[in-house]
């Protein structure tokens, strides 16, 4: 069946505006999760969702970060008024559930560069 | 709060040779899982290997084996044969199997592997 997919893969942006970062997850994965690597780091956890709300999300780094799952499957993860900071690739996973013996599967990324 | 600690940036192997990653973390949990992950240039995090810490046995996948030493804290990474499609970085990650936020890996930095033909 399909992974999770990630739209768009590439995203170049001015520092001060507005992107949405989409993630498909595998079908019938209630566990979506968004993590953020940085050049030459490992991945780092974000924000969790089981089904439609957002269990923990500690990791994002400031309000002007804010994720959504309305219907449970796709999330969107949003970025306001973009800082150069913020460039990085930005991973989605999904898993059957929420629990650490479900594999985690990841999506290829969206690659966000902010000029 | 758990650490994940991979000490070599980078490594290189000759094609057919054997290679080892290290990887110690660092947490209070008895109940927990440990994997390495493969990320390509294409970015795609792929499994490669999982270790559940009740288990004694050492886990091996193929040409992928590890070595998992509980009490050092410490889970290397074997790879038998190498082969030019391993070049890749290699992540050890962490997670809680039981309790609160048993659904968060943590990661180590990556080992950058070549491997040479």
């Amino acid at each position: 069946g399909a992974g999770v997919s990630q739209t768009p893969s590439n995203k170049v942006t001015e520092k001060g505006k507005y992107v949405e970062l989409r993630c498909d997850p595998i079908s019938g994965h209630t566990a979506l999760y968004w993590y953020r690597q940085s050049l030459g780091q490992g991945p780092e956890f974000l924000i969790y969702f089981q089904g439609t709300g957002a269990a923990d999300d500690s990791g994002l780094p400031n309000d002007r970060f804010f994720a959504v799952r309305p219907e449970g499957s796709v999330s969107t993860l949003k970025i306001q008024r973009t800082e150069r900071g913020d460039s990085a690739v930005y991973l989605c996973a999904s898993s059957r559930g929420g629990a650490g013996r479900n594999e985690q599967f990841f999506g290829p990324g969206t690659r966000l560069t902010v000029l | 709060a758990q650490t994940v600690t991979q000490s070599q940036p980078e490594m290189s192997v000759q094609e057919a040779e054997t290679v080892t990653l290290s990887c110690t973390y660092d947490t209070s949990e008895s109940n927990y899982y440990l994997f390495w992950y493969k990320q390509p240039p294409s970015r795609q995090m792929i499994l490669v290997i999982r270790q559940e810490a009740y288990k004694q046995q050492n886990a091996t996948e193929n040409r992928f084996s590890v070595n998992f030493q509980k009490a050092a804290k410490s889970f290397s990474l074997k790879i038998s044969d190498s082969q030019l499609g391993d070049t890749a970085m290699y992540f050890c990650a962490f997670i809680k199997n039981s309790g609160g936020s048993n659904y968060k890996l943590t990661f180590g930095k990556g080992t950058l592997l070549t491997v040479n033909p």
